[in-house]
């Protein structure tokens, strides 16, 4: 069975400074992964998705995440955040029949 | 602009009601995925389904707890009787074929008391 770990609940950031939100995925084989964001009251929004090939995957907003292999990780990143950017950040492992399992959610709060 | 439509969008019952929530998957989708979200427990899968099939319902209360699909444009999730333990926002999510992204509704937030 897959799982997903987020190990950070919640993380404080100046706005225009940098952010790193991790992930760690448990699955047997290669896995498709995602990341989400959750503003208050509203669904998820994909950010991005890595399925095969290169390794370093662009998604919108200017976000960006990398899938390691070998360390079972999938770290999203942005190199300059944004007062809009503070929300609920998901990562998500889907598996081969389609089946999207979450992580807790790390809450992104954004400072002045 | 496709989207996936769930109503209501907010519901309050008295506990031991029935409580019906409906999703429009987006037009063409065959997955669609019903998940809980709560404070405690985050996110939860409680079912889903391929080409109306329901694959996976291992995450639903069964007692109390029903998801199906009458037809392509419709999924439902029914709690009966409804406990202040199943106040949560119920998403409804749909999707193309595996390993492609779920687009999530609005959600329903879901208070019983």
């Amino acid at each position: 069975a897959q799982s997903v770990t987020q190990p950070d609940i919640h993380i404080t950031v100046s706005e225009g400074a940098s952010l790193e939100l991790r992930c760690n995925y448990s699955y047997g084989a290669t896995p498709y992964l995602f990341w989400y964001v959750q503003s208050p009251g509203q669904g998820l929004q994909l950010l991005l998705k890595y399925f095969s090939g290169d390794t370093l995957v662009q998604g919108i907003k200017g976000f960006e995440a990398e899938f390691k292999r070998s360390q079972s990780s999938f770290n999203l990143r942005k190199p300059s955040v944004h007062w809009s950017d503070a929300a609920e950040y998901f990562c998500a492992v889907g598996d081969s029949w389609g089946k999207l399992q979450f992580g807790a959610g790390t809450q992104v709060v954004v400072t002045p | 602009d496709a989207r996936v439509t769930q109503t209501p969008r907010h519901k309050v019952t008295e506990m031991g009601q029935e409580v019906t929530m409906r999703c429009q998957p987006i037009l063409g989708h065959n997955t669609v995925f019903w998940y809980r979200q709560t404070m405690m427990q985050g996110l939860e899968l409680l079912a889903y389904f391929r080409n109306r099939a329901p694959l996976d319902d291992s995450g639903m209360p069964k007692d109390r707890f029903s998801a199906e699909m009458p037809d392509a444009t419709l999924a439902t999730l029914k709690i009966q009787p409804s406990e202040p333990r199943d106040s949560a926002v119920y998403f409804c999510a749909s999707g193309l074929e595996v390993g492609t992204e779920a687009f999530f509704g609005q959600g329903t937030r879901l208070t019983v008391v």
